[in-house]
C-alpha cells in the first residue's frame, strides 16, 4: 500500500497562475482533508470531504476549491495564486481511529 | 472557538533528561486530544490519543480537564525523539474526526 500520495512534491507559481494539487489514497477511506502548514501557525484545515461527491469548508477555505469525484482522490485547486498561499500543503485521509498524512507539497508563489 | 496553544516553539534537552512538551486547549465540550509527531524527512504521524491511555515510545500524556491541558511527557529523552511535535484537538468522534485544530508545534532537540 502506498498510503496517501501527493502530486507534485514542489511547485513554484507566479501570482495569478492556477494549479491543482492531487491527493490519492489507497486505503478506501471515506474522509479526506487538505491542510496547510505555515511557520508559527501549525496546520490549518482548508477543505475536507466526508465521502465521494461531497466537500466542505474548513478553517481557511478562501482562495481554494476542491473536488472529490472519486473516493480515492481529493483535488485542491488554486484559481489565481497569491503570495499568501506560499505554504506546505498536506493531504490526509482517515479511518475512524487514525489520520494518515501525505508527504506534503511545497508551493511557492512569487 | 476551539484553540490549541503550545507555548514553546523550541525545546532542548540532553539525552537521558526528562522532557515535557506543553499543550493547553480551549473547547466548550468534551474534546479528543492527540499528539502528532514529524521526524526529519518523514510524514506527520499519530503519536498518541488521550482516549487510548497508552504509552508510545515511552511518551505519555494525561488529559487534565481542570487545567485544560494535555502535556506530553517522557522520563528519559533519547536522541531519536528529536522532531516536531504537534498537539491537536477535535470534537467527539464521528464526522468530527480528522477536522483537527493543531497547535503551533514544538521542535524538540535532544542533545547527546
Amino acid at each position: 500500500n502506498a498510503g496517501v500520495t501527493q502530486t507534485p512534491k514542489f511547485r513554484v507559481l507566479k501570482t495569478g497562475q492556477s494549479m491543482t494539487l492531487l491527493c490519492a489514497q489507497d486505503m478506501n477511506h471515506e474522509y479526506m482533508y487538505w491542510y496547510r502548514q505555515d511557520p508559527g501557525m501549525g496546520l490549518r484545515l482548508i477543505h475536507y470531504s466526508v465521502g465521494e461527491g461531497t466537500t466542505a469548508k474548513g478553517e481557511v477555505p478562501d482562495g481554494y476549491n476542491v473536488s472529490r469525484l472519486k473516493k480515492q482522490n481529493f483535488l485542491l485547486g488554486l484559481e489565481s495564486a497569491a503570495p499568501s498561499q506560499t505554504s506546505v500543503y498536506f493531504c490526509a485521509s482517515s479511518s475512524t481511529t487514525n489520520l494518515y498524512f501525505g508527504p506534503g507539497t511545497r508551493l511557492t508563489v512569487l | 472557538a476551539q484553540r490549541v496553544t503550545q507555548p514553546e516553539k523550541l525545546l532542548s534537552v540532553f539525552k537521558g533528561a526528562p522532557v515535557e512538551l506543553k499543550c493547553n486547549y480551549s473547547y466548550s465540550g468534551s474534546p479528543e486530544l492527540f499528539w502528532y509527531v514529524q521526524y526529519s524527512r518523514q510524514r506527520l504521524q499519530l503519536l498518541l490519543r488521550h482516549i487510548s491511555r497508552e504509552s508510545i515510545k515511552g511518551f505519555t500524556a494525561d488529559l487534565n480537564k481542570g487545567e485544560t491541558s494535555f502535556h506530553l511527557k517522557k522520563p528519559f529523552a533519547q536522541e531519536e525523539d528529536s522532531a516536531m511535535y504537534y498537539c491537536a484537538l477535535s470534537g467527539p468522534g464521528g464526522t468530527s474526526y480528522g477536522k483537527l485544530t493543531f497547535g503551533q508545534g514544538t521542535i524538540l532537540t535532544v542533545h547527546p
